[in-house]
């Protein structure tokens, strides 16, 4: 069946070090995805999306890699810090109502 | 307010009893989507609000599960019976414009334990 996966449940870094939490996404016609944040407690927040017809895209410290070919995307936090900390999702959005969540990965900033 | 508020914030329940589960959306979004989370896992669809439309139910994982938009705002999921299986986060979100979900905002989530 369809569905967004994560690689990794946990993830633990440095502060300081780079972060990439990565995605595993199985159906073809995904066209849009997306990453959220969510903190202990607190509803997910959004970090940054991407297309199909993308292939990266960067905002502020983080950047979004999406490969096609093998249905994967990545997401990579620069000079991670302590307030990185949280939940991490990937989301496939294929309608306005279909946006289907990954489990999420706990990434974890080390001191 | 400026976001979005879920009521109550927890809510113990015994097994087989209904509950409410309210959401006040952000003034001025027309669509609104529920979603549930369990411990550990993603975020599972349940339903989507758009302006007057007929809403997208096909998320709800049975008839126990209902949701009701009054006058394209306030929002209230109902649980009829519920079963320790329902015990989840159940977050609500809005956003301004249909199909821009990358607008929408999340409640806190209401927990809800059945025990």
């Amino acid at each position: 069946g369809e569905s967004v996966g994560l690689h990794l449940p946990t993830l633990s870094v440095q502060e300081g070090d780079n972060s990439i939490i990565n995605c595993a996404y199985s159906n073809s016609a995904s066209d849009y995805f997306i990453w959220y944040k969510q903190e202990s407690g607190k509803g997910p927040q959004f970090i940054i999306d991407i297309r199909s017809n993308m292939d990266k895209r960067q905002g502020q410290r983080v950047t979004v890699l999406l490969n096609k070919t093998v249905k994967h995307l990545s997401l990579q936090i620069a000079a991670t810090q302590p307030g990185d900390s949280a939940v991490y999702f990937c989301a496939e959005m294929r309608s306005a109502r279909q946006l289907t969540f990954g489990s999420g990965t706990q990434l974890t900033v080390l001191p | 307010g400026a976001g979005v508020s879920q009521s109550p914030s927890n809510k113990v329940t015994e097994k087989g009893k209904d509950v409410e589960l309210r959401c006040d959306p952000i003034s001025g979004h027309t669509a609104l989507y529920w979603y549930r989370q369990s411990l550990g896992q993603g975020l599972e669809f349940l339903i989507y609000f758009q302006g007057n439309s007929a809403p997208d139910k096909s998320g709800l994982p049975s008839d126990r599960f209902s949701a009701e938009r009054t006058g394209g705002s306030v929002s209230t999921l109902t649980i009829q019976r519920t079963q320790q299986e329902d015990s989840a986060v159940y977050l609500c979100a809005s956003s301004l414009q249909r199909g821009r979900l990358t607008e929408a905002f999340f409640g806190q989530g209401t927990r809800l334990t059945v025990v």
